[in-house]
């Protein structure tokens, strides 16, 4: 299995609410990277994990919480987001930290 | 905070013309990577180069790496339709900075 398994792939939802977004990988990699990205721009690193520990946290707004529940998951917590978050959030996987990253097929979210 | 340019930011190019694209970045690395992106998809990998004069190729994609000029290029030949996607490098510098990408149209 050399997939990363991201779900939902298509969020739609308010400011109010409260929703997860989730990725999977069973390759044995040991890190994890949350990245977030606008349209025609590169990606943005939010959060890495590395052997199921928080690495780092590039200074994003605590309205999102990353979870590492086992080394093969990793989450994304979404609460009162703002219109500006909207964009494709993508989930990647290595080997170990900073070797080739293997992307998921992301989440578009759309804030409303 | 290491830098990565790539030029040209669009490409449009006729099928079965020639063309390269080019990676700068601004402090020392031994490692690059060239990822194509599909509209609203994820990032696919292609290829990884892991030290000076590193080669690879795949199909009419060719990217080199030279590390004393802290340049990578992704060289396209004989364009078909199908390669149209924008591209990005990602250079290993502590945690990996991506270059601000090159949209490839490529025109029947």
């Amino acid at each position: 299995d050399t997939e990363v398994t991201q779900t939902p792939k298509h969020l739609v939802m308010g400011m109010t609410n409260k929703k997860s977004l989730k990725c999977e990988q069973h390759m044995g990699h040991r890190a994890m990277y949350w990245y977030k990205q606008k349209a025609k721009k590169p990606p943005e690193l939010m959060f890495v994990y590395s052997y199921e520990k928080l690495s780092i946290n590039e200074s994003v707004p605590s309205r999102f919480s990353p979870e590492c529940p086992n080394s093969s998951l990793l989450n994304l917590h979404l609460h009162a987001l703002q219109p500006e978050d909207s964009a494709l959030y993508l989930c990647a996987s290595s080997r170990d930290l900073w070797e080739k990253l293997f992307f998921g097929s992301g989440t578009q979210l759309s804030v409303l | 905070e290491l830098k990565v340019e790539q030029n040209p930011l669009f490409l449009s190019m006729q099928e079965g013309k020639n063309y390269t694209i080019y990676c700068n970045y601004s402090t020392t690395s031994d490692r690059l990577y060239w990822y194509r992106q599909d509209p609203g998809k994820s990032l696919e990998s292609l290829f990884v180069l892991l030290s000076n004069g590193a080669v690879k190729q795949e199909g009419r994609l060719m990217a080199s790496l030279d590390t004393k000029a802290r340049l990578s290029t992704l060289h396209i030949t004989a364009a078909v339709h199908d390669l149209s996607a924008t591209y990005f490098c990602a250079v290993d510098g502590n945690q990996f900075y991506f270059g601000t990408g090159t949209s490839l149209t490529v025109i029947p």
